[in-house]
């Protein structure tokens, strides 16, 4: 299985700009995707194909990468965005990073 | 707009069965492949099955092969996950989600299911 590492846990402040990286035991081409969950909630998706942003999705958020490093972007942070992050790639069957955990101080 | 509606979670013993259901509504469900993801309480998510639109394939994780079965009712917009032999770690949220390129643009709300003694 391919194996998708994230980061545990960030802490930014408001309008400052963050990056959450997720990086893959082996190339997934663009087939990466990020998902915000919220507690209680289930996952949204943000970011599809790597940088494809979801319709809805504010332009604060955005994607890059390709191969074996992604990286999914806020900015500027925004309080409402505590929560956590998780990637998933598509390209070998379907796994998920453990999350990273946004808390926004 | 699309919605998936899971029920069926409970509390079951370690051993025994449960069936899952997701109704869909608000898209064309016999047109698309259909999955059933679950989280485990404060973890990750763990894609562990997939059916395609006519039932024609299914595919599931290695944590679940030879106990779960995923299944499909077109004429009732209805997704299943039969669960048997339960385990302790099979406890989790499970959520449905309608498939497409790779990625999960809409999911259910979830349904709980807890397997204690």
């Amino acid at each position: 299985d391919t194996v998708l590492t994230q980061s545990p846990a960030l802490a930014v402040s408001p309008g400052e700009r963050v990056t959450i990286s997720c990086r893959a035991s082996e190339s997934v081409s663009t087939g990466m995707h990020w998902y915000q969950q919220k507690p209680g909630q289930q996952p949204k998706l943000l970011i599809y194909g790597a940088s494809n942003l979801e319709s809805g999705v504010p332009a604060r958020f955005s994607g890059s990468g390709s191969g074996t490093d992604f990286t999914l972007t806020i900015d500027p942070v925004e309080a409402d965005d505590t929560a956590t992050y998780f990637c998933q790639q598509s390209w070998n069957d379907l796994t998920f990073g453990s999350g990273t955990k946004l808390e926004i101080k | 707009e699309v919605q998936l509606v899971e029920s069926g979670g409970g509390l079951v013993k370690p051993g025994s069965s449960l069936k899952l259901s997701c109704v869909a509504s608000g898209f064309t469900f016999s047109s698309y492949g259909m999955h059933w993801i679950r989280q485990a309480p404060k973890k990750g998510l763990e894609w562990i099955a997939l059916i395609y639109y006519d039932s024609s394939n299914k595919y599931y994780a290695d944590s679940v092969k030879g106990r779960f079965t995923i299944s499909r009712d077109n004429s009732k917009n209805t997704l299943y996950l039969e669960m048997n032999s339960l385990r302790s770690e099979d406890t989790a949220m499970y959520y449905c989600a309608k498939g497409g390129q790779g990625w999960f643009a809409y999911w259910g709300q979830g349904t709980l299911v807890t397997v204690s003694s």
